[in-house]
């Protein structure tokens, strides 16, 4: 089946730091890729995608490539904010309807 | 307001007695999804719907069922609940499935179920 490895966390970084947090991927046939975010209190909203290989999702200052042939899509941003603060999670969404979510890692970002 | 709201946003029972949490969008979405959060354990997808009158398992999906006879509404069924079965469930819709860009998920702002 398919799966998805994210980074362990908590992660803690002062403001301005740079982040990463990594995630690759199994998956039978040619899967879709996303960042979600979950902040508080709240559901997931998207944060970022990625169709096929070699492309960039960005927003909000952060990216990711879709990487094939190492099934990776890492989360990057140069310089983190309290706000960034969150819940990310990893997933992948194949055509067959199924979709497949990392466990999430904690970001928390200090002044 | 492009929405998915779901009921009871929180809800408390005990062990065999059958409930529903309804879910349902406003955006005319062809996909829909029943999620389970747990501590560690991410996400876990329960059941999906390609389309009305078409559901599928997800990885999870003992002790749930569901129904799309409506576009739009999408509940989760517990027959007979167990303690197992607390968790924070999500529901979700996209536009379209397949490998686009219409495959985005909007989820439901969650119902906290608690079986004793």
């Amino acid at each position: 089946g398919n799966s998805v490895t994210q980074m362990e966390g908590p992660v803690t970084l002062s403001e301005e730091a740079f982040l990463t947090i990594n995630c690759t991927y199994t998956a039978t046939g040619y899967p879709s890729l996303f960042w979600y975010v979950q902040y508080p209190g709240e559901g997931l909203q998207l944060l970022l995608k990625a169709t096929k290989a070699d492309d960039k999702g960005s927003n909000k200052g952060f990216e990711a490539t879709y990487r094939k042939e190492t099934t990776s899509f890492h989360l990057e941003k140069g310089s983190v904010q309290v706000s960034d603060s969150a819940v990310y999670f990893c997933a992948l969404y194949t055509n067959a309807g199924k979709s497949t979510f990392g466990d999430g890692t904690t970001l928390t970002v200090k002044p | 307001e492009a929405q998915v709201t779901q009921n009871p946003r929180y809800l408390i029972t005990v062990t065999g007695k059958k409930l529903t949490v309804t879910c349902s969008q406003n955006m005319n979405h062809e996909y829909m999804s029943w999620y389970r959060q747990d501590p560690g354990l991410g996400l876990r997808q329960i059941y999906y719907s390609m389309n009305v009158e078409v559901t599928d398992k997800g990885d999870v999906p003992e002790g749930y069922k569901v129904s799309r006879k409506e576009k739009r509404n999408f509940p989760l069924i517990l027959e007979s609940p167990s303690p197992n079965q607390t968790s924070l469930y999500f529901c979700a819709s996209s536009l379209g499935s397949g490998r686009s860009s219409y495959n985005e998920q909007f989820f439901g702002p969650g119902t906290r179920l608690t079986v004793l």
